[in-house]
């Protein structure tokens, strides 16, 4: 069974302070991985991908790939009550790079 | 369009009725996603088109699933005899061939 665990949370963090959030995968063969924030009955939103080992960063926003530990990070700086969300992680399945596997998310909090 | 557009946005049928759920994707992207969501749980795969052919339909739960895109366009979800379980919000993606997903805004299927 391929598997995205996420931490379901509640992440609780004060406003202006990092939030950490972060997921791990069983498939290997995982190619790409991607963030979406969603907001309570909305649709995702899509917040980073990442394709390569490393870092990738967008504003406030850093996505952390490490393939040799199947982990995937999302560091969100100077949080904003804005923020607060789940924040869903999702891979592709190996061998199959537009089918993705997703997590279940993590509840964020943003408090100011 | 400037997003993905999906009618409606809510549905309410009885059970053993059949029901139709609209996607329109982003101008010119040629891959569209079909999900499902309940509450608290990732998006769950149900099919994926490359142009007007199901490249993967490996998610369609049971034949009571069927989806089209015959202009390579707008897709349909058909659901018949629908079933209580089968209430959830249906979200369609789109993009272009190696790109991320982005989302519309999902309809709500309530089975009573």
């Amino acid at each position: 069974q391929k598997e995205v665990e996420q931490n379901s949370g509640p992440l609780s963090v004060p406003e202006g302070a990092i939030a950490s959030l972060n997921c791990t995968y069983s498939d290997r063969g995982s190619q790409s991985f991607f963030w979406y924030r969603q907001y309570s009955g909305k649709s995702p939103e899509l917040i980073m991908f990442i394709y390569s080992n490393g870092d990738k960063e967008d504003g406030r926003f850093t996505a952390q790939l490490n393939k040799a530990s199947q982990y995937v990070s999302l560091l969100i700086r100077d949080s904003q009550p804005s923020d607060s969300a789940t924040y869903l992680c999702a891979v592709t399945e190996a061998g199959n790079n537009r089918k993705l596997i997703w997590g279940l998310g993590t509840s964020l909090g943003v408090n100011p | 369009g400037a997003g993905v557009s999906q009618t409606p946005s809510n549905k309410v049928t009885e059970k053993g009725k059949y029901v139709e759920l609209r996607c329109d994707p982003i101008s010119g992207h040629t891959a569209l996603y079909w999900y499902r969501q309940s509450l608290g749980q990732g998006p769950e795969f149900l099919i994926y088109f490359q142009g007007t052919g199901a490249a993967d339909d490996s998610g369609l739960p049971n034949d009571r699933f069927f989806a089209v895109r015959p202009e390579g366009s707008v897709s349909t979800l058909k659901i018949q005899r629908t079933e209580r379980g089968d209430s959830a919000v249906y979200l369609c993606a789109s993009s272009f061939p190696t790109s991320p997903q982005f989302f519309g805004p999902g309809t709500r299927l309530t089975v009573l």
